[in-house]
């Protein structure tokens, strides 16, 4: 089973920051199976980034995925007040079927 | 549009049965497996299984074999997620989420709190 570890867990940061958040895998993952999404309280998560660094439908471009291998990372170029939220990773594999989230990472308000 | 609209909240016994429904509207329902996936209370996202719609094939979660069972009725448009022998650590939010040819989840639903409780 592959494991994704997310860092740091929190991530404290002013509006008009840089953010980068980290997502490490167990052992390689295809690029394709990597997806990122938003979460914010008492709301669904949201899809921002598939395909480790395709933006979806109506994400701003201040959000970028990039990565390969084992290491992937979502950059958020200049914080907007809406940006603090929770982040998961997420990929998944066939044999057996099986999709796995990272742990999250906190972004918070500094 | 696209839309899932889960069911309502649910407060359950230890040892009895939820079954959790998502209708979904604005699109080829039978096109696109549904999955499950829930958070506990202050958790991360936990995938518990999915559902090809048309076919009604399913692959469950290893963690939630022999306890959930995914079907689906396509004259509806709804997918059903139904869980045994609840456990208060089965309190969670569990969302129905549309798995998109691109290789993620681009629509969720809004969600069900399904409370184990004595």
């Amino acid at each position: 089973e592959i494991v994704l570890t997310q860092s740091p867990g929190t991530l404290s940061l002013s509006p008009g920051e840089r953010a980068t958040l980290s997502c490490r895998a167990s052992q390689s993952v295809s690029s394709s199976s990597l997806t990122w999404y938003q979460q914010k309280p008492g709301q669904a998560p949201r899809l921002l980034i598939y395909g480790a660094s395709n933006r979806a439908a109506g994400i701003p471009d201040r959000f970028s995925g990039s990565g390969s291998g084992t290491d992937f990372t979502l950059t958020i170029s200049r914080l907007e007040p809406e940006d603090f939220a929770v982040y998961y990773c997420q990929q998944y594999g066939n044999s057996p079927r099986m999709h796995t989230f990272g742990q999250g990472t906190k972004l918070e308000i500094k | 549009q696209v839309r899932l609209v889960q069911s309502g909240a649910e407060v359950k016994k230890p040892g009895a049965s939820v079954k959790v429904s998502c209708k979904a509207s604005g699109y080829n329902f039978g096109a696109y497996y549904m999955h499950w996936v829930r958070q506990a209370p202050g958790q991360g996202l936990e995938w518990m299984g999915r559902i090809n719609p048309n076919s009604g094939g399913t692959n469950y979660a290893q963690n939630f074999q022999g306890r959930v069972t995914m079907t689906s009725d396509t004259s509806i448009a709804t997918a059903y997620m139904e869980l045994s022998r609840l456990r208060s650590d089965d309190t969670a939010v569990y969302y129905c989420a549309r798995w998109h040819d691109f290789d993620a989840f681009d629509k969720w639903g809004q969600g069900t709190m399904v409370t184990v409780s004595s």
